[in-house]
């Protein structure tokens, strides 16, 4: 099957910028997608960004996909201590989604 | 109300015991997911249906069985149930639209443990 890879921790001080990265296989997918888990609650879509593109901006969100080196990042610009949570990185394969094992963001005041 | 409600949110029972976690959708979609969340694995899909008579299995459906009793409804179950079955659980629905943005909407999840 494929792998969609990321580390497992992050940690930055409030105000700073933060960068998830994640690594993925499938290079037909036609799809990336960041979905955010917050503590005792299920995941919810953050973003996605279709294949042909390079970036994609959303208020303090910044997506960035490198498709010759399989990477996709998730910048949050101003981190805020309501941004602490797991971030999952996912790919699109037949129908379904491939998680990634998910990057706990930790963020200190 | 949430639009994807999972019973029992926490279970804890014994090796070999059957167990059914439920879950039910009224948000109207066609497609529904079972994962398990294990801590540094992320999620792995179990089990998925895109209708009623659609029964598939995801990465690691051995051990469990499902059942779409209706469009609303899927339940997960685990016949003998063992320790490394312990985990968080959660149903996710999409419709056609979610097929293609894969935007999926996750239940609040159910944790079960197997002593």
């Amino acid at each position: 099957g494929e792998d969609v890879e990321q580390s497992l921790f992050l940690s930055v001080r409030e105000g700073d910028s933060s960068v998830i990265n994640c690594t993925y296989t499938d290079s037909s997918s036609t799809y990336l997608y960041w979905y955010k888990q917050e503590p005792g609650a299920g995941l919810q879509l953050l973003t996605y960004i279709f294949s042909n593109m390079d970036m994609k901006q959303d208020q303090r969100l910044t997506v960035l996909l490198n498709k010759k080196d399989k990477h996709l990042s998730l910048r949050i610009a101003d981190t805020q201590t309501g941004d602490s949570a797991i971030y999952f990185c996912a790919e699109k394969e037949g129908g379904k989604l491939i998680f990634g094992q998910g990057t706990e963001l930790s963020v200190k005041p | 109300d949430a639009d994807v409600t999972q019973t029992p949110r926490n279970r804890i029972t014994k090796t070999g015991k059957r167990i059914m976690l439920e879950c039910s959708q009224t948000k109207g979609h066609d497609r529904m997911y079972w994962y398990r969340q294990d801590p540094g694995l992320g999620l792995r899909l179990i089990y998925y249906s895109f209708d009623v008579k659609d029964i598939n299995k995801g990465e690691i459906s051995d051990g469990y069985s499902v059942s779409r009793q209706a469009q609303a409804k899927f339940s997960l179950s685990l016949e003998s149930a063992i320790p490394n079955q312990t985990a968080l659980y959660f149903c996710a629905t999409s419709d056609l639209r979610g097929a293609t943005t894969g935007e999926l909407f996750f239940g609040e999840g159910s944790r079960l443990t197997v002593l």
